[in-house]
């Protein structure tokens, strides 16, 4: 069955740092771009970050650039995302998703076939 | 940022009905890199429509989508109670990122 499954979410406190990570399996993680999305409570959807199979091509969203860093493990069939100097505004359930690849656009972008359940993170004092 | 505008942001319809959902970019979306997804309560997003008009895998034909450069539809020929739901659309060609619309939500009449 394919798979992913979020986990490390949390309450944190304003300025500190979380890091997520998203467990994969069932597809041959190595092949396939993928992406961190969040949705506030009650929100709509917003793409975060996602990165190429390989790491060479990475993007985020201008409201967390500098803030986040994405990364991957392929050995481990890994993602991740560091999150330092949390706001407020963060306060989201994260998604991590892969990208279907006859949608892929410039090794990175695309569309996402698979989502995970999400991991919620509250930042709050 | 490629910003889209999705209209209208509340649909009331009764099953059996047409829906027709609207969603509208700020610039031309590069090759119909356009994809629409589904999410329910409580459930991550499924992915309905890529390429605007593709329907993804095990999709019901029901479902279909239309459009390019600036304006797209979604279209459900007939409303099944489990389509009730908000649904979103997201561009994926733009250098500059990912972006989706606020959504429509589709609830019964």
């Amino acid at each position: 069955e394919v798979q992913l499954v979020e986990s490390g979410g949390g309450l944190v406190q304003p300025g500190r740092s979380l890091r997520l990570s998203c467990a994969a399996s069932g597809f041959t993680f190595d092949d396939y771009a993928m992406h961190w999305v969040r949705q506030a409570p009650g929100k709509g959807l917003e793409w975060v970050s996602g990165i190429s199979w390989n790491s060479g091509s990475i993007g985020y969203a201008d409201s967390v650039k500098g803030r986040f860093t994405i990364s991957r493990d392929n050995a481990k069939n890994s993602l991740y995302l560091q999150m330092n100097s949390l706001r407020a505004e963060d306060t989201a359930l994260y998604y991590c998703a892969k990208v279907l690849p006859i949608t892929m656009v410039q090794g990175r972008l695309g569309a996402f076939d698979i989502w995970g359940q999400g991991t919620m993170v509250t930042v709050s004092s | 940022e490629i910003v889209l505008t999705q209209s209208p942001g509340t649909l009331s319809l009764s099953p059996g009905e047409r829906a027709t959902l609207s969603c509208r970019a700020s610039q031309s979306v590069s090759s119909s890199y356009l994809a629409w997804y589904q999410q329910k309560p409580g459930q991550a997003p499924r992915l309905l429509i890529y390429g605007a008009s593709s329907r993804a895998t095990g999709i019901p034909d029901r479902f279909s989508g239309s459009g390019s450069g600036t304006d797209f539809t979604l279209t459900i020929s007939r409303l099944e109670p489990e389509d009730f739901a908000v649904y979103y659309c997201q561009q994926y060609g733009s250098p500059e990122g990912i972006t989706f619309g606020p959504g429509t939500k589709v609830d019964i009449k």
